[in-house]
Formats: C-alpha cells, structure tokens, sequence
C-alpha cells in the first residue's frame, strides 16, 4: 500500500517566492495533519482536516500561510510570500478518525525539506 | 511532553543490549499514546502504541509501558540493533479529538 505521498521532497526558493507543498494521504483516512519540524522548536502541528475541513489551525504562524483540502485525496500547504525563517522540514500525517470511536494512528509522509534563502 | 529545542537527550547503546526509552506525558485526560521513530531524512515511523486501558503492550522487539499515575510512558527496544539508531518521539493524544502532543525525543546510538 502507499503510504502518505508528499511532493516535493526537496525545495529551495528565494525569499519572497510563493512555495506550495502537496499532500496525498493514505487511502481511506479521513484526517490530515501538517506538521512543520526544525532543530529549535521540533515538531509543531500547523493544522489539521477531518473530512476535508479545517479542524484546528492554530499552530499556522501568521497569514503567510494557508492550507486547502479539496477533495480527500489532496491538499496543499502554501506559504506567500516566503522567509528564511520558514526554512524547515514539512510533514503531512494522516489517520483515520471516527465520531464515535476516536483516532488511530497518524501515518506521516517522508516530508518536503524547504529552503528559503 | 515538551520540545526541548536544540538539546536531544542521548542514549548510547552497545549492540545486543536492550535499550529503555522514557518520556513524561503532561495531559491527564490523554488516553492514546504512540511512540514514533525517526531516521535520518525520514519522516517518523509508527512503531508501537498503547491505550489507557492497558500498562503494558508487546511488540516485535519492543515494549511499551504506561504508568499513568506518575504519567510516564517508556519503550523498552530487546537486543538493540544498528537499525535502532534513530531518534525515538512519544506522542500522547485523547481518543476524543485528533490532536498528537509530541515529546521532545530522545536519540538513540548503537554501538557496533
């Protein structure tokens, strides 16, 4: 089975550029997680979607960044325009979660590794 | 669990021995805990979880232990191997919401 697919794995911008990093989750999960991981503050939840919504966007760190789901094999993490300081690695995690019975397990993609110089 | 930033506690192991991994949990409600393992360039991996409603869980060459009056989580690794070098996440969440508070992890070194 395929896991979580993330495109691309590495970019490298300018800073100013527009970057959008996509997402396919796992077949079947109903939730999706984009998580931001750097040396300093280590893995942080930007947002997340159960059936395509937007859940939680709390850990999104300011307007620069946004999050789409359109379907529920898809969605796109954008940020414009881009700093330095957003270099990072990206991860999309998905699961199932049901209403009456919780979450299970977060499966995570192999990340997109972001520069922005 | 907390980030604790540029600081990763380390575990050095030599090869064969079994290694143990602890992380404190801050939630009292969280009754959903995984543990994750990271390699290089890798996005983290599932390794073992564990419910509130058990203290104890087996796996292929690993353990989880939960202590939920003290509030700590361990994973135990038998015979650690090469393979084992990675950082180790616990990650604890209420089965209510979706939401995974991750610890700050802890990297484990395997000794030849």
């Amino acid at each position: 089975d395929a896991g979580v697919i993330q495109s691309p794995r590495h970019e490298v911008t300018e800073m100013g550029q527009e970057v959008t990093l996509r997402c396919k989750p796992i077949s079947g999960h109903n939730s999706l997680f984009w998580y931001r991981q750097t040396m300093m503050r280590g893995l942080e939840l930007l947002i997340y979607f159960n059936n395509n919504v937007p859940i939680d966007d709390s850990g999104m760190p300011e307007d620069r960044f946004s999050a789409k789901m359109p379907n529920a094999s898809f969605s796109t993490l954008k940020i414009q325009p881009s700093e330095p300081r957003d270099s990072a690695v990206y991860f999309c995690a998905s699961n199932i979660f049901r209403t009456s019975g919780g979450s299970d397990t977060q499966y995570f993609g192999p990340g997109t590794r972001l520069t922005v110089l | 669990g907390e980030s604790v930033g540029l600081h990763l506690p380390t575990l050095s192991v030599q090869e064969g021995d079994n290694s143990i991994i602890n992380c404190a949990y801050s939630n009292s409600a969280s009754d959903y805990f995984i543990w994750y393992k990271q390699e290089s360039g890798k996005g983290p991996q599932f390794i073992i979880d564990i419910r509130s409603n058990m203290d104890k869980r087996q796996g292929q060459r690993v353990t989880v232990l939960l202590n939920k009056t003290v509030k700590h989580l361990s994973l135990q690794i038998a015979a650690t191997q090469p393979g084992d070098s990675a950082v180790y996440f616990c990650a604890e969440t209420s089965t209510a919401g979706n939401k995974l508070t991750f610890g700050g992890g802890t990297r484990v070194l395997v000794k030849p």
